[in-house]
């Protein structure tokens, strides 16, 4: 089993700054087949970004993943009052279980 | 546009059973994996369990094995989720997702709003 380690647990940042979050892989993934889920409070996740880079349907570009092997990131270019959430990691390419992730927080300063 | 709705959980005693239903529309539901993926009161996610296009494949986590059998009826539209001997850790909101593609492997594109499952006396 794939174990995926987030860092940080919690971002503290303000509108308009920056996000990078990593998540970091115990062994390869195959074929970078690596997600990237954004949750809010009492809603289901939403995909972001698939295959490590793609962006899925209707995400906006602020919005971008990078990495590949054992090492991901995610990228929130500037962040919008709408961004604020917690997002989840998952791999989906080795054999079953297709893991999380432990979440990162990204709130408000 | 894609639904998935989910029904079935509520509050159950440790050691009985639970069938959770998800019904599915907008898709040709018979061309996607469909997955269960469960979230424990103020945790993160967890895969449980997916199933194939024809229902011939079928994968569980560790902790679920030999007690939940995914299952779905193509004919119907649906997925479900037979949950026997139920423990205090499987409390959860469980969530019913499609696959993004067709072709696999692929991410969860698309989520129920989630049912929740209590299991305590």
């Amino acid at each position: 089993e794939i174990v995926l380690t987030q860092s940080p647990a919690t971002l503290s940042l303000s509108p308009g700054e920056r996000a990078t979050l990593s998540c970091g892989a115990s062994q390869s993934v195959s074929s970078s087949y690596l997600a990237w889920y954004q949750q809010k409070p009492g809603l289901a996740p939403r995909l972001l970004i698939y295959d490590a880079s793609s962006r899925a349907t209707g995400i906006p570009d602020r919005f971008s993943g990078s990495g590949s092997g054992t090492d991901f990131t995610l990228t929130i270019s500037r962040l919008e009052p709408e961004d604020f959430a917690v997002y989840y990691c998952q791999q989906y390419g080795s054999s079953p279980p297709w893991t999380f992730g432990q979440g990162t927080k990204v709130e408000i300063k | 546009e894609v639904q998935l709705v989910e029904s079935g959980g509520g509050l159950v005693q440790p050691g009985g059973s639970l069938r959770l239903s998800c019904a599915a529309s907008g898709f040709t539901f018979s061309s996607y994996w469909m997955s269960w993926v469960r979230q424990a009161p103020g945790k993160g996610l967890e895969w449980v369990a997916n199933i194939k296009q024809d229902g011939s494949e079928k994968y569980y986590v560790d902790s679920v094995k030999g007690r939940f059998t995914i299952s779905r009826d193509n004919a119907k539209n649906s997925l479900y989720l037979q949950m026997n001997s139920l423990r205090a850790e499987d409390t959860a909101v469980y969530y019913c997702a499609r696959d993004f593609e067709g072709s696999s492997p692929s991410p969860l594109g698309y989520w129920g709003q989630g049912t929740l499952v209590t299991v305590s006396s």
